[in-house]
């Protein structure tokens, strides 16, 4: 069975700085693929970015980078010079090798940026 | 460019009613679809997966079935609408990137049982 934890049920973060969201996941599975989602107040979920098991490099996309530990089993996300309009609902996913079948979602991190 | 479609955007429905979503992709063949369900200010539950037309895969029992009828089009359905029923209903499209796969949603259906 998979499981993912955020523990971070909200943030603050000042516009124009770095914060970083928290995720554990657990998993028997020897691959996997570990996901962050921005979900804002219209509620669509967007994706930000993915990281294999087996990449040797972190993730990046933009502002977003994903802060891989594989030992530590942790995922965190990133996020550098904070927008007004990153505020939103940030989500946590793990899947299984291939992605085919059951994501797990955490419960999420409530990030807001103060101006 | 692959696309995901959703509808309706919102739906007030009262306890015992028939449900109906549907879900269409374009530009991709033979997706893998999934449904989801967020319940008011929680994560995502995974209700229904599909690989392929006429298969589906449930993993929560519930008031709620799920069809595949055609390719690019998945349906979630209900005979009679439970209270617990209402919550933000998500479709879902699994992509490869570069490096692995990623899900593109839906932009949702908030559905409220009354």
């Amino acid at each position: 069975a998979q499981k993912i934890t955020q523990t971070q049920p909200g943030m603050f973060v000042q516009e124009k700085e770095a914060v970083t969201l928290d995720c554990t996941y657990d998993t028997s599975d020897p691959s996997y693929g570990l996901f962050w989602y921005k979900q804002p107040s219209s509620g669509e979920m967007i994706f930000l970015i993915y990281q294999g098991s087996y990449d040797q490099q972190n993730a990046t996309e933009g502002r977003y980078s994903l802060n891989f530990q594989k030992a530590r089993k942790s995922a965190n996300l990133v996020i550098s010079a904070s927008q007004l309009g990153d505020s939103a609902m940030y989500f946590c996913a793990m899947s299984p090798r291939g992605g085919y079948q059951k994501v797990t979602f955490g419960t999420g991190t409530k990030l807001q940026v103060i101006p | 460019s692959q696309t995901i479609h959703q509808w309706p955007a919102t739906l007030v429905q009262p306890v015992g009613s028939p449900l109906s979503l549907e879900c269409t992709v374009e530009g991709t063949s033979n997706p893998n679809l999934y449904w989801y369900r967020q319940a008011a200010g929680r994560g995502l539950q995974l209700l229904f997966y599909s690989v392929g037309i006429g298969q589906i895969s449930s993993e929560v029992p519930q008031n709620l079935s799920a069809s595949r009828p055609q390719d690019r089009q998945f349906i979630l359905s209900s005979k009679k609408l439970l209270l617990s029923d209402s919550g933000f209903y998500l479709c879902a499209w699994i992509f490869r990137t570069g490096i692995g796969y990623g899900y593109t949603f839906g932009s949702g259906t908030r559905l409220t049982v009354v």
